[in-house]
């Protein structure tokens, strides 16, 4: 069974840090490329990163291009983002997910159920 | 980017109503949009992808069409399990995007 689980949402303050991570497992990590993606309190979904199977290629969303940075340890089946300088409109609940095949045009097939980032002083 | 607009924003239906929900691409996609149901504190899950391939364990009572930039999500028929928020994203190219949802209420 696939499972995803998401760990390491706090309370921060504006300008801190925070990693993510999510620790996969019931399929082989090494072969799909992974995101995130964050969903605002009372909002809709929006595609924060990617990574390639590898880790080799990254891709953001440029609202969070040059703050977060998205890696993977393939030993250790996990997925982590490391989040800098951090906004009050980063809060959001935060998945990650599973893509079908190589990336897209695949869809998410398995999301994580998120952890919680709070963005406030 | 590519944006996403769902319509209606939320829709209130009957148990065995059908329901039709609507996403527009400001620019084509082919066919490369997914639909995906969201209920209350669950992480969203996998409707239909390529517009109207139908995921594995989905009710046949879900269908998707279109292609290029007008799309539909199709309940037949509203069943209670079924009130929930919808989303559709467009799969062509990063950056990935949703719709802002429909959420189907109870009438």
């Amino acid at each position: 069974e696939v499972q995803l689980l998401e760990s390491g949402g706090d309370l921060v303050q504006p300008g801190g840090s925070l990693r993510l991570s999510c620790a996969a497992s019931g399929f082989t990590f090494n072969n799909y490329p992974m995101s995130w993606v964050r969903q605002a309190p009372g909002k809709g979904l929006e595609w924060v990163s990617a990574i390639s199977e590898s880790g080799s290629n990254t891709f953001y969303a440029d609202s969070v291009r040059g703050r977060f940075t998205v890696t993977r340890d393939n030993s250790k089946n996990t997925l982590y983002l490391q989040m800098n300088s951090l906004r009050a409109e980063d809060t959001a609940l935060y998945y990650c997910a599973k893509w079908v095949g190589s990336g897209i045009p695949n869809p998410f097939d398995y999301w994580g159920q998120g952890t919680l980032v709070t963005v406030s002083s | 980017d590519i944006q996403m607009t769902q319509s209606p924003s939320s829709v209130s239906a009957s148990v065995g109503d059908r329901v039709t929900i609507t996403c527009r691409a400001s620019q084509g996609i082919s066919s490369w949009l997914i639909w995906y149901q969201q209920k209350p504190g669950k992480a969203p899950k996998l409707l239909i992808y390529t517009a109207s391939s139908l995921q594995s364990g989905v009710p046949s009572r879900f269908s998707g069409s279109g292609s290029g930039t007008d799309f539909t999500l199709t309940i037949s028929s509203l069943q209670p399990e079924d009130f929930a928020t919808y989303y559709c994203q467009q799969a062509n190219s990063l950056p990935l995007t949703f719709g802002g949802g429909t959420k189907v209420e109870i009438k």
